[in-house]
């Protein structure tokens, strides 16, 4: 099985600030990797897929990138709707598999 | 639109099984994979098995020797069943889809999750 490792496990950021997770991949995944957000009592909502692209409705400070093995997520100026935890998921082999998630907390 | 809810017991006991019904909307289980993926409490999501749109299935290796998922297309229903329960079985479960392009895309719609806890 594919293992996602996901860092940093939390992190608290202020109003305005620009946060990264990243993800890396225990093989090359091409790309096929989605970020998700999940806040409390709620179901996840895919913000990014193919590693980089921006699913309709999210905002625009989401962003993803990266490429082989090693994928991150930016929010360039963290908002308090932003607060939550994020995962990272690949797509690329059967079984899929998800990162351990990111908790994000504004400052 | 697009919508996807789960259905079944939110008590099982140990060593039954679990039987869960995702019930979907606004697309057709021929054109879309549907998934499904569980939570524990306070913890990570795991991918337990896929439904694809032709009606093949993929199951977690770790999950493979106790679960099964099955459809009813003129219902647009499918069905997760797994067996010999234990406590760490307990958590949300949860039905989602994809799409079947050849770039990966990801669960864009998700249901609301149903809790299942196991407990005598």
């Amino acid at each position: 099985d594919i293992q996602m490792t996901q860092s940093p496990a939390s992190l608290s950021a202020s109003l305005g600030e620009t946060v990264s997770i990243e993800c890396l991949a225990s093989e090359g995944i091409s790309n096929s990797l989605a970020w998700y957000q999940q806040k409390p009592g709620k179901s996840p909502q895919l913000l990014i897929y193919g590693a980089s692209s921006l699913q309709d409705g999210v905002p625009s400070r989401f962003s993803g990138s990266g490429s082989g093995t090693q994928y991150s997520l930016k929010i360039s100026g963290m908002q308090p709707e932003d607060e939550g935890v994020y995962y990272c998921q690949q797509g690329y082999k059967y079984p899929y598999t998800f990162g351990a998630g990111t908790k994000l907390e504004l400052k | 639109q697009v919508q996807l809810k789960e259905s079944g017991p939110g008590l099982v006991q140990p060593s039954q099984t679990l039987s869960l019904t995702c019930t979907v909307s606004g697309f057709s289980l021929t054109s879309y994979n549907v998934h499904w993926v569980r939570q524990p409490p306070g913890k990570g999501l795991e991918w337990m098995g896929r439904m694809r749109y032709n009606g093949d299935t993929s199951y977690n290796s770790a999950l493979k020797s106790r679960l099964s998922i099955s459809r009813d297309t003129s219902k647009n229903q499918v069905f997760l069943k797994m067996n010999s329960l234990q406590t760490d079985d307990t958590g949300t479960y949860y039905c989602t889809r994809d799409t079947i392009y050849s770039s990966y895309r990801g669960f864009d719609y998700w249901g609301q999750g149903v809790m299942v806890t196991v407990s005598s």
